[in-house]
């Protein structure tokens, strides 16, 4: 069965500074899809970004990049120039065509002024 | 705003009962989740409807059943209510292509 592992319960940093959250995961499929979620105080579920597995480029969405290692199945997020705005809970997800998201348990983020 | 919408936002109910919780997914979504989020357990998979249809099943316990009408919306019904289902359920959509995944606010459930 698939699993997400996010290693990192809790991670902080300080404004303007970057961050990089870890997680990795553990399929037998070779075509899948893997997703960075965001989860404010407000509990909504916000998409960060997204990487298709046959994409060997790292996907980017402004201050928010990836750095996806398939062969060692690593998928972590890096925040660039960090906002308090980031403060939030961080799931790693993936999915693949026969499978709906599977998230691993997060990552609380904190961002200091 | 994804697009998805869940009523209601908040529900307090007693031990025993049953509710329902409503979805509409974004326009034009065939698929819709849910999922619930509780404190010790993380986000669990409960089931995935495609055009009205059951697709795949997750830890959806057996008190728990959910469908998709021929509109699209879907209805996630919660009976003989317990302590421990109190959560914050989600719904989520996705497109005939897409492979991300759209949730909506979330429906938080009290059960007291």
């Amino acid at each position: 069965a698939q699993t997400v592992t996010q290693s990192q319960p809790e991670m902080s940093v300080q404004e303007a500074e970057t961050v990089t959250l870890s997680c990795t995961y553990d399929t037998s499929e070779s075509d899948y899809y893997l997703f960075w979620y965001k989860q404010p105080p407000s509990r909504q579920m916000i998409l960060v970004i997204r990487q298709e597995a046959y994409k060997q480029q790292n996907a980017t969405e402004n201050r928010f990049s990836v750095n996806f290692q398939k062969a060692a199945k690593s998928f972590s997020l890096k925040i660039s120039d960090s906002q308090l705005g980031d403060a939030a809970m961080y799931f790693c997800a993936y999915r693949s065509a026969i499978t709906a998201l599977i998230f691993g348990k997060g990552t609380t983020l904190s961002v200091s002024s | 705003d994804s697009g998805v919408t869940q009523t209601p936002k908040h529900l307090i109910t007693a031990t025993g009962q049953r509710v329902t919780l409503r979805c509409s997914p974004r326009s034009g979504d065939l698929s819709v989740y849910w999922y619930q989020q509780s404190l010790d357990q993380g986000l669990q998979f409960l089931i995935q409807y495609y055009n009205g249809e059951e697709r795949a099943k997750g830890n959806i316990l057996e008190r728990f059943s959910a469908q998709q009408f021929p509109d699209l919306h879907s209805e996630l019904n919660l009976s003989s209510l317990e302590l421990g289902d109190s959560a914050l359920y989600f719904c989520a959509s996705s497109g005939n292509r897409g492979h991300t995944i759209y949730f909506g606010e979330g429906s938080w459930l009290t059960v007291v």
